[in-house]
């Protein structure tokens, strides 16, 4: 099974800075990795896909960068509406495994 | 627009059963691959359960292999989770989504979950 360590487990920001959220691999998964993001009360959303694709109708200040075991999602310039739970999920290889989350907060 | 409508979740004692259904509109549903991702409370997301467009592929978590069971019914436009043998531990939020497009294996809709507690 393919383990996915999200760092940090916390980010603290504030609106228009700059995230940049981490998920490592205990193995490789390729480019085969997306990025989801949770608010309160919600089911998650597809952000990013196969690493650096992003989904339909999300915003370009959403990117993702890395292959192999070290993943990165970046959003260039926090807004208000950002501040949620972040998962990252590999489809590298059965079974489909997520991250444990990060969640950004505002500062 | 596309929709995702979990039903069957509640309290039930540990050994019991539920089923869970999914029913979808707005497309296709019989081109699509769909799975089930848990929620424990406060925790983090698990992904539980897949299955092919045509049901000829399953695939399950180690955690409920062997006491879940997912199923679709094309003709119904609806996924299906049998759990039995529950246990405290798959206590959460269920949720069916649908696979972004063949083989990819990523989420793009999701339905709003139902709960299953179980407990004594």
């Amino acid at each position: 099974e393919i383990v996915l360590t999200q760092s940090p487990a916390t980010l603290s920001l504030s609106p228009g800075e700059r995230a940049t959220l981490s998920c490592r691999a205990s193995q490789s998964v390729s480019s085969y990795l997306g990025w989801y993001q949770q608010k309160p009360g919600q089911a998650p959303r597809l952000l990013i896909y196969d690493a650096s694709k992003r989904a339909t109708g999300i915003p370009a200040r959403f990117s993702g960068s890395g292959s192999g075991t070290d993943l990165t999602l970046t959003i260039s310039s926090l807004e208000p509406e950002d501040f949620a739970v972040y998962y990252c999920q590999q489809r590298n290889s059965w079974p489909l495994t997520f991250g444990q989350g990060t969640r950004l907060q505002i500062k | 627009e596309v929709q995702l409508v979990e039903s069957g979740g509640g309290l039930v004692q540990p050994g019991g059963s539920l089923r869970l259904s999914c029913v979808v509109s707005g497309f296709t549903f019989s081109y699509y691959e769909m799975i089930w991702v848990r929620q424990a409370p406060g925790k983090g997301l698990e992904w539980v359960s897949y299955i092919s467009s045509s049901g000829n592929s399953i695939h399950y978590a180690d955690s409920v292999k062997g006491r879940f069971t997912i199923s679709r019914d094309n003709a119904k436009n609806s996924l299906y989770l049998q759990m039995n043998s529950l246990r405290a531990e798959d206590t959460a939020v269920y949720y069916c989504a649908r696979v972004l497009g063949q083989q990819s294996l990523y989420f793009d809709y999701w339905g709003q979950g139902t709960l299953v507690t179980v407990s004594s």
